[in-house]
């Protein structure tokens, strides 16, 4: 089955800078990377996605890229915020119906006032 | 729609007792899926159901936990006995397909004393 590996596990940064979590993935079949944001106590929700077919993809402060020959994939995020604190989860999945999403360990990201 | 519903969103229960947890999908979501989040292990996928099939229950921890979905608007996940070691927040989430967005519930968060 499909492994991702995700880093780091925290990450602290001050507000203004930027923020750049990896992501790592095993399975060369996968074609769905998504990102979700979980802040304390609440459900995980889709910030970002990004297909197999697309090199890089950005929505605002936000954009993820995704290199699949070396089966690694980023999120950036830019002039951090306090509210982008949080913990952030990389996921990947085959699709088709083949697997659901495998998901890294998460980032906490800090933000430092 | 209202998103999707788990019930509780707290239990407590003492080992050796059978715990149910629910689920309602998002109306027209052809996929759920059950997640079960520690701090150890990250967020899990235990097993999704398609067209109310289970397709993968390779992540079930072992024999004392179960899923259904008898309709399409409708899974429980049962853990029968429960133990210390099942304490967690439990999460359903739904999706049309499995490459899109996948929609959170609010968690149960499950205490076995």
């Amino acid at each position: 089955g499909e492994n991702v590996e995700q880093h780091p596990s925290t990450l602290s940064v001050q507000e203004g800078d930027s923020a750049v979590i990896k992501c790592t993935y095993s399975d060369s079949a996968s074609n769905y990377f998504p990102w979700y944001k979980q802040e304390l106590g609440k459900r995980p929700q889709l910030i970002i996605d990004i297909r197999s077919n697309v090199g890089e993809k950005k929505d605002q402060r936000i954009a993820v890229t995704l290199n699949k020959t070396a089966k690694h994939f980023s999120l950036h995020i830019t002039e951090t915020q306090p509210e982008d604190s949080a913990v952030y989860f990389c996921a990947a999945s085959q699709g088709g119906g083949a697997d659901g999403l495998t998901f890294g360990k998460g980032t906490h990201l800090i933000i430092q006032p | 729609d209202a998103g999707v519903i788990q019930s509780p969103r707290h239990e407590v229960t003492e080992m050796g007792q059978e715990v149910t947890l629910r689920c309602k999908p998002i109306s027209g979501h052809d996929y759920l899926f059950w997640y079960r989040q520690t701090m150890m292990r990250g967020l899990e996928l235990l097993i999704y159901f398609n067209n109310n099939v289970p397709i993968d229950d390779s992540g079930m921890p072992e024999d004392r936990f179960s899923a259904k979905m008898p309709n399409a608007s409708f899974s429980t996940l049962k853990i029968q006995p429960s133990e210390p070691r099942d304490s967690a927040v439990y999460f359903c989430a739904s999706s049309l397909v499995v490459t899109v967005e996948a929609f959170f519930g609010q968690g149960t968060r499950l205490t076995v004393v």
